[in-house]
C-alpha cells in the first residue's frame, strides 16, 4: 500500500527556534500534499495545500510566513514553523495524494509532535 | 457551507458486537465519502471509501451504508475486537477538488 513518510516524529524545542517537518510518499509520487494540524481529542484541521512546483495554498487564518512550505519534488513537501512559540505546539499531520485525479485516496503520515517550551 | 457532522462523539461496544457511527453532510456536490481510523500518536489511516453511486461497500468486518436521499452514510463494524479501539473519522470530497471536510471524530471503545 502506499506509505507516506513523515519525520521527525517529535520535537521539543524552546520558543524562538525555527523546526523543520518532512513528508515523503516512499512509493508512489504525490502532486499534492496536505498539512494538518490537529488538537488533543479533536479533527484535522487542513491548514495548507501543496502543489509540486508552485505556492502553497493556506486556509483561512493560517499565517504563510509562519508556517512556510516547500513540495520541491514529487515524493517531498516540508513544512517549517518559523520563530515557534507555545501556541504553535500541536500534532501536525502531512497526506499525499495518490494520483494526479481528484477523489483518489489520501494517506497519512504518522504525524509529529511539537511542544515548544 | 461545506460540513460533515458525525455522531457519537464516543461510542462504548462490547467485544463480538456491532459499532455503528454516523455521519450527516449537507453539500450535495461531495461524492467521494471516505473512512479513516486514527491510533493515538498515529496518523489517520483509510478503512473504506464510497462514492453515491452505490449503496452499500463491504470490505472484511467493515462496510459503509450510504443513503443519498438523506444525505446520510454510516459506518458499521461487524464482530467489533479490543483492537478497533480508535478514533474514527467520516470525511467528504467533491470532484475536481482534492480536499476533505472531516467530521469531528468518533472515539471507540470495544471492551474485552
Amino acid at each position: 500500500g502506499a506509505v507516506v513518510s513523515q519525520h521527525p516524529s517529535r520535537v521539543i524545542c524552546k520558543s524562538g527556534t525555527s523546526v523543520k517537518i518532512e513528508c515523503r510518499s516512499l512509493d508512489f509520487q504525490a502532486t499534492t500534499m496536505f498539512w494538518y494540524r490537529q488538537f488533543p481529542k479533536q479533527s484535522l484541521m487542513l491548514m495548507a495545500t501543496s502543489n509540486e512546483g508552485s505556492k502553497a495554498t493556506y486556509e483561512q487564518g493560517v499565517e504563510k510566513d509562519k508556517f512556510l512550505i516547500n513540495h520541491a519534488s514529487l515524493t517531498l513537501s516540508t513544512l517549517t514553523v518559523t520563530s515557534a512559540h507555545p501556541e504553535d505546539s500541536s500534532f501536525y499531520i502531512c497526506s499525499a495524494l495518490e494520483g494526479t485525479h481528484s477523489n483518489q485516496p489520501q494517506h497519512f503520515g504518522d504525524g509529529t509532535r511539537l511542544s515548544i517550551l | 457551507q461545506q460540513q460533515v457532522k458525525q455522531s457519537p462523539q464516543s461510542l462504548i461496544v462490547q467485544k463480538g458486537g456491532i459499532s455503528i457511527i454516523n455521519c450527516a453532510y449537507e453539500n450535495t456536490a461531495f461524492d467521494y465519502f471516505p473512512w479513516y481510523q486514527q491510533f493515538p500518536g498515529k496518523g489517520p489511516a483509510l478503512l473504506i471509501a464510497i462514492r453515491p453511486d452505490v449503496s452499500e461497500k463491504k470490505e472484511g468486518r467493515f462496510t459503509i451504508s450510504f443513503n443519498k436521499s438523506a444525505k446520510q452514510f454510516s459506518l458499521h463494524i461487524m464482530d467489533s475486537q479490543p483492537g478497533d479501539s480508535a478514533t474514527y473519522f467520516c470525511a467528504a470530497s467533491i470532484s475536481g477538488y482534492s480536499t476533505l471536510t472531516f467530521g469531528k471524530g468518533t472515539m471507540l471503545l470495544v471492551s474485552p
